[in-house]
């Protein structure tokens, strides 16, 4: 099946306490790119990939990072977590540079105490 | 469920009527629009998308009208079933850069 994986499903963290979330697809997609989701805010992005090792900072990058060594895989790392960054994060891929339809993920949701 | 549709717009219609959702897009230069829908404690899925050289597209009882001049974007679903309640966002693309803007978000509630 096609699919964006994301993992954890949920997730509760102490500030300060360095996190990664993972992100994995299946369909061969050269974009990727993290959001988060806040209430009434609707989705923001906070960090895109084009291809493999090519990555850039979408409109809230701050506190965030973010890797493309493999084409399939686009973690999001939090560094040192702040109570800020308590939102529903997903991940999304697209088949091409120029994005399109994206595919979404199933969401993580993040609480930082 | 997840609390992204707290806050959020109310569209209440009756099992069976037709929906109209709205979408203004700020962007005078985007070139390319998506509807999405989410459900509740899911990502966003794939509705249908609509490019600036057109006005008009349907899919399988829904159908996106795009007016340029007022920068306006609405979803029509016909017959809508209890399965549409869901929140609903439009996403615009901005001319020259490769990335989805996306609205605050509607929800479609249907009631029997």
């Amino acid at each position: 099946e096609a699919q964006v994986t994301q993992n954890p499903r949920y997730l509760i963290t102490v500030t300060g306490k360095k996190l990664t979330v993972t992100c994995s697809q299946n369909m061969n997609h050269e974009y990727m790119s993290w959001y988060r989701q806040d209430p009434g805010l609707g989705l923001r992005q906070i960090y895109y990939s084009m291809n493999v090792e090519v990555t850039d900072k979408g409109d809230v990058p701050e506190g965030y990072k973010v890797s493309r060594k493999e084409k399939r895989n686009f973690p999001l790392i939090l560094e040192s977590p702040s109570p800020n960054q308590t939102s529903l994060y997903f991940c999304a891929s697209s088949p091409q540079d120029r994005v399109t339809g994206y595919t979404f993920g199933s969401g993580t949701r993040l609480t930082v105490v | 469920g997840e609390s992204v549709g707290l806050h959020l717009p109310t569209l209440s219609v009756q099992e069976g009527d037709n929906s109209i959702i709205n979408c203004a897009y700020s962007n005078s230069a985007s070139d390319y629009f998506i509807w999405y829908k989410q459900e509740s404690g899911k990502g966003p899925q794939f509705i249908i998308d609509i490019r600036s050289n057109m006005d008009k597209r349907q899919g399988q009882r829904v159908t996106v009208l795009l007016n340029k001049t007022v920068k306006h974007l609405s979803l029509q679903i016909a017959a809508t079933q209890p399965g549409d309640s869901a929140v609903y966002f439009c996403a615009e693309r901005p001319g020259g850069y490769n990335k989805l803007i996306f609205g605050a978000g509607t929800r479609l509630a249907v009631h029997p």
